[in-house]
């Protein structure tokens, strides 16, 4: 089954407006992270923001807002005031928290690719 | 933010060679880095956990004898890909784990973008 499900293989934005991308995730965990990561043309993976089970508020970093809902198992990345220079890959993440420390891996869904349009 | 670094950037080769492609952690230490393959407007998938000083786990599918991994030092680990064939044509991320002091923050090198002829 798949862990990290993202729906959107493609959205369009105007510059300027606010967008949000989907991710749904799968965990029977109580205690796991989630990551939201833009990949431009160049191929690099930019660490964007994360969002721990735990976190009341909702995580923010700058631009960037995560749409937390525990109940639902989504973590929707929401952009705000979109840039030509958003226009990317973006991937969401998830990692599982085992008992005793240890850490799952690093799951990735198929990522939705965000065209910013002038 | 931590810096991985990734060498070479770009490979063409031919096809039975091999080629190897370097991972360096340059401003801190990671005893385990991760290599991934990612297809053309696909996902990041985890090939391997490399950990220092020990045999490398693979994930399920990945042939150990066709994709070798060591990792030497605390900074470097290293992905051969043998005999490679236009199938292995793929980019190649590496990446470690760095405590921030919240959680365990994923840094990526900028990844290898390997061509088989």
């Amino acid at each position: 089954a798949q862990k990290i499900t993202q729906t959107q293989p493609g959205m369009f934005v105007q510059e300027k407006e606010a967008v949000t991308l989907d991710c749904t995730y799968d965990t029977s965990d109580q205690s796991y992270g989630l990551f939201w990561y833009k990949q431009p043309s160049s191929g690099e993976m930019i660490f964007l923001i994360y969002q721990g089970s735990y976190d009341e508020q909702n995580a923010t970093e700058g631009r960037y807002s995560l749409n937390f809902q525990k109940a639902r198992k989504s973590a929707n990345l929401v952009i705000s005031a979109s840039q030509l220079g958003d226009s990317a890959m973006y991937f969401c993440a998830m990692r599982e928290f085992f008992y005793g420390g240890s850490q799952g891996n690093l799951i990735f869904g198929k990522g939705t690719k965000l065209s910013v349009k002038p | 933010g931590a810096v991985v670094s990734q060498h070479p950037s770009r490979v063409i080769c031919k096809s039975g060679t091999s080629v190897k492609i370097e991972c360096r952690s340059l401003d801190f230490q990671a005893t385990t880095m991760f290599w991934y393959r990612q297809f053309p407007k696909q996902s990041l998938m985890l090939m391997a956990t490399s950990n220092e000083g020990s045999k490398a786990t693979y994930e399920q599918g990945v042939e150990k004898d066709k994709f070798l991994i060591n990792h030497a030092s605390l900074t470097l680990s290293t992905l051969t890909v043998t005999s490679a064939h236009p199938e292995d044509s793929s980019f190649y991320i590496c990446s470690a784990n760095v405590f921030t002091g919240l959680f365990n923050e994923q840094f990526f090198g900028p990844g290898t973008r390997l061509t088989v002829l």
